[in-house]
């Protein structure tokens, strides 16, 4: 079955990059994912990559995924109070299963001053 | 509109009670997903509806729950008979086509059963 495990938190300072990790155990997995959850919002979602890919960069957001691992990360550089939250990591799979994402349980990303 | 929106934002009934939790997609949008997040969780996938049908419903939890999306726009989650263990926020998303495409996410309802 889909499975996606995540640290339940991380503590970083202010300005010094944080790094998120998540690993996966469907092989076929096609599609990953990291969003973005503020207290009393919605799922934002900050980026995606395809498994046919390694690296995708978008402004200070990292994504490194190894296949061979079934391991992704997600790097946030000059890390700002605002980037507070909880993070999750989501996989989907096309083809013979849900349709729907499957999340790992989170990231609490704090930021210390 | 401009997004997903959710109503109720807040809801307590007492266990056995009936509940209908109502998600607006936004505009356009032809796939609808529902997850359920409980606690310290990250969403669990509940159901898929593309148009009027439910294309997958394996994540329905058992036969207390169901969903309906008449007109393939606003969609419908109904729970039979609630639980305790019902409680949890349930997250509507929905998409501009089938497909691994962004989900936009609606704010959730925060379902409590006492």
């Amino acid at each position: 079955g889909e499975d996606v495990e995540q640290s339940l938190f991380l503590s970083v300072r202010e300005g010094d990059s944080s790094v998120i990790n998540c690993t996966y155990t469907d092989s076929s997995s096609t599609y990953l994912y990291w969003y973005k959850q503020e207290p009393g919002a919605g799922l934002q979602l900050l980026t995606y990559i395809f498994s046919n890919m390694d690296m995708k960069q978008d402004q200070r957001l990292t994504v490194l995924l190894n296949k061979k691992d079934k391991h992704l990360s997600l790097r946030i550089a000059d890390t700002q109070t605002g980037d507070s939250a909880i993070y999750f990591c989501a996989e989907r799979t096309l083809g013979g299963g849900a349709d729907g994402l499957t999340f790992g349980k989170g990231t609490h990303l704090i930021i210390q001053p | 509109g401009a997004g997903v929106s959710q109503t109720p934002s807040n809801k307590v009934t007492e266990k056995g009670k009936y509940v209908e939790l109502r998600c607006d997609p936004i505009s356009g949008h032809t796939a609808l997903y529902w997850y359920r997040q409980s606690l310290g969780q990250g969403p669990e996938f509940l159901i898929y509806f593309q148009g009027t049908g439910a294309a997958d419903d394996s994540g329905l939890p058992n036969d207390r729950f169901f969903a309906v999306r008449p007109e393939g726009s606003v969609s419908t989650l109904k729970i039979q008979r609630t639980e305790r263990g019902d409680s949890a926020v349930y997250l509507c998303a929905s998409s501009s086509r089938p497909g691994p495409y962004e989900q936009y996410f609606g704010p959730g309802t925060r379902l409590t059963v006492t």
